[in-house]
């Protein structure tokens, strides 16, 4: 049962435009929600998060939107640039469980093209 | 600089025989975690451990072992590998704490024949 769900395998987008990447949960038990880039041949890298008690969060040109009734969340990269092309993940935590584990999505392959 | 460490990264081995990935992280964090990724199916958690000697099942166990004898290190045992192993493995670390970012090596490329 996949409780974090990508529904896109695979998004292009024309760079100095938005990028709208999207995930769906359906575990209400989580309250914190993180977003990560893949490269090739490299780890997934920390990208932006955001708790519960938010509903939205900004770090440069990266927002996340929560909507919790919806159980959805959205990644938003404004202007997206060719470097932005990577896999991004969204992950989910629920703190009622104690430590730290994440839950992911599937993934979306971003491609920025020139 | 912050790190986590995986070994190899890249290992082609066949069926039956024993083989370990070590994985070592210099943050001094207390939760660390195995992930595998599988075309399709994203990153699925194997174990996971939140202190020396505290370690747990994670979604996809089944034919793996860890330990956690020191707080940096974190190896993942393969005690008979077979084909439906052959996967990209990652190993994470992070703080105790629900939400915080886990730091990830760069990955194992594993192939089992």
């Amino acid at each position: 049962d996949q409780q974090v769900k990508q529904n896109s395998p695979s998004l292009s987008v024309q760079e100095g435009r938005i990028s709208i990447l999207n995930c769906d949960y359906t575990n209400s038990m989580f309250d914190y929600f993180l977003w990560y880039k893949k490269y090739p041949a490299e780890g997934p890298t920390f990208l932006i998060s955001i708790s519960s008690i938010k509903d939205k969060n900004e770090d440069g040109r990266f927002t996340v939107f929560l909507n919790k009734s919806a159980k959805h969340l959205s990644l938003h990269i404004v202007p997206s640039q060719p470097g932005d092309s990577a896999v991004y993940f969204c992950a989910a935590s629920e703190s009622s469980g104690g430590g730290n584990k994440l839950t992911f999505g599937t993934g979306t392959q971003l491609k920025v093209e020139l | 600089e912050a790190q986590v460490t995986q070994n190899p990264r890249y290992l082609i081995t066949v069926t039956g025989k024993k083989l370990t990935v070590t994985c070592s992280q210099n943050m001094n964090h207390e939760y660390m975690s195995w992930y595998r990724q599988d075309p399709g199916l994203g990153l699925r958690q194997i174990y996971y451990s939140m202190n020396v000697e505290v370690t747990d099942k994670g979604d996809v166990p089944e034919g793996y072992k860890v330990s956690r004898k020191e707080k940096r290190n974190f190896p993942l045992i393969l005690e008979s590998p077979s084909p439906n192993q052959t996967s990209l493995y990652f190993c994470a670390s992070s703080p105790y704490q629900a939400g915080q970012p886990q730091h990830f090596g760069d990955g194992t490329r594993l192939s089992i024949l």
